[in-house]
Parts: structure tokens; C-alpha cells; sequence
């Protein structure tokens, strides 16, 4: 029982155009959202993250946008950079969970062509 | 700064072997975590401590073993390996809802 999907195994954008990843979750005690980014023999490093009280979060080129109603969450990268061709992953936690755990997404594998 | 180092980077055990995947974190965080990510999947949550001496089982914990006599050790123990525990396994810690993460330790059993 997957609780968060990324359905989108791949995405292949061109370099200064928008690259748009989605995440869909299933369990409504999901209270806050992070995006993480992975390059190959490297671990995940923190990207964004957004809480479940907004819809929209930005933090320069990147902006994580919530739709509570729909269970939905985005990523958008605008302008796209070759650098920023990795795996990123969608992660969800929810407060009343020991631990602060976190629940992630299968990952959506980003390429960037110049 | 070093955050979250994990040793060693890479290792191969035969079926039945035993080993210690070693991590150490110097941001002071209470909470600690393992995961293992298999090929093409997502993160998958083997065990996490809340602090020293305070452990709890993830999602896939069979197979696992953790302790956590200080802050700053949070050592996965695998008593007899595998094929199926080949993967990569990442360790985490956090201080609120954010985890850093290691660079992973990739391990095959064979």
C-alpha cells in the first residue's frame, strides 16, 4: 500500500524551460511535505518543503505547490539547469507519528538536456 | 561540517555472513533513522531511535538490528545476510521534519 506515489518514473525537460514533477498521497494525516534531490553515490539532500496549513511554498527557482483536497502536491523548476538533472523524491510526515517519520515517494528521474 | 558519515561506502557478503553498517552524526539530532532503497524504488524505513537507548521498527525491519548506546551512533546490525538485503542503505538524522542523510553504504550479497 503505496501512501505516496510519484507516477512519473522520468521527466526529460529542455535547459530554461519548467520542469513540473507531481506527487499524490493517500493518508490524511499527512501534515508536511518535503521534496529531496539525489544525485547517483550521493545521499538525498533537502530541497523544499511545505506544511499542510499553506498551498504554496517558494524558495528561488523552485516552488512546491499543496492541493489538500486533491491529496496532490507539485514540484516546479523554473528555469530548468543541466545541474539540476538527479532523481528527486517526494516525502511526506505526519505530527502524530513517532519520530518524525518520514514516508517517501519511488522518485521521479529528471533529465535536463542543454 | 561532516552531518551524517556512514562507513563503509561499499561491501560484499556472502549468504549467512554478518556485518555492522556504521553511522555517526555530529549535529547533535535526537532522532536517527536507516532506510534502504532498492533499484528504482523509494526510501524504505528499516529502524529509527527517538534517542540514546530508544529504538523502534520501521516499515521493513526483518533481518535488522539496531542500538543506540549514544547520540551520536546509530549502528545497523545484519546477523545473516541475504541476497534480498542487497540495496543501498542510507542513514538519517533530523531535528524537526528534515533529514540529512548519509552518502549511503551499497551492499550485495552474494
Amino acid at each position: 500500500d503505496q501512501q505516496v506515489k510519484q507516477n512519473s518514473p522520468s521527466l526529460s525537460v529542455q535547459e530554461g524551460r519548467i520542469s513540473i514533477l507531481n506527487c499524490d498521497y493517500t493518508n490524511s494525516m499527512f501534515d508536511y511535505f518535503l521534496w529531496y534531490k539525489k544525485y547517483p553515490a550521493e545521499g538525498p539532500t533537502f530541497l523544499i518543503s511545505i506544511s499542510s496549513i499553506k498551498d504554496k511554498n517558494e524558495d528561488g527557482r523552485f516552488t512546491v505547490f499543496l492541493n489538500k483536497s486533491a491529496k496532490h502536491l507539485s514540484l516546479h523548476i523554473v528555469p530548468s539547469q543541466p545541474g539540476d538533472s538527479a532523481v528527486y523524491f517526494c516525502a511526506a510526515s505526519a505530527k502524530i507519528a513517532a519520530g518524525n517519520k518520514l514516508t517517501f515517494g519511488g522518485g521521479t528521474r529528471v533529465l535536463v538536456k542543454p | 561540517n561532516a552531518g551524517v558519515t556512514q562507513t563503509p561506502k561499499f561491501r560484499i557478503l556472502k549468504i549467512g555472513q554478518s556485518m555492522t553498517l556504521q553511522c555517526t552524526q555530529d549535529m547533535n539530532h535526537n532522532y536517527m533513522y536507516w532506510y534502504r532503497q532498492d533499484p528504482g524504488m523509494g526510501l524504505k524505513l528499516i529502524y529509527y531511535s527517538v534517542g540514546a537507548g530508544i529504538t523502534d521498527k520501521g516499515e521493513v525491519p526483518n533481518g535488522y538490528n539496531v542500538s543506540r548506546s549514544t547520540t551520536e551512533d546509530f549502528p545497523l546490525r545484519l546477523e545473516l545476510a541475504a541476497p534480498s538485503q542487497t540495496s543501498v542503505y542510507f542513514c538519517a538524522s533530523s531535528h524537526g521534519n528534515i533529514q540529512y542523510f548519509g552518502a549511503g553504504t551499497r551492499l550485495s550479497v552474494l
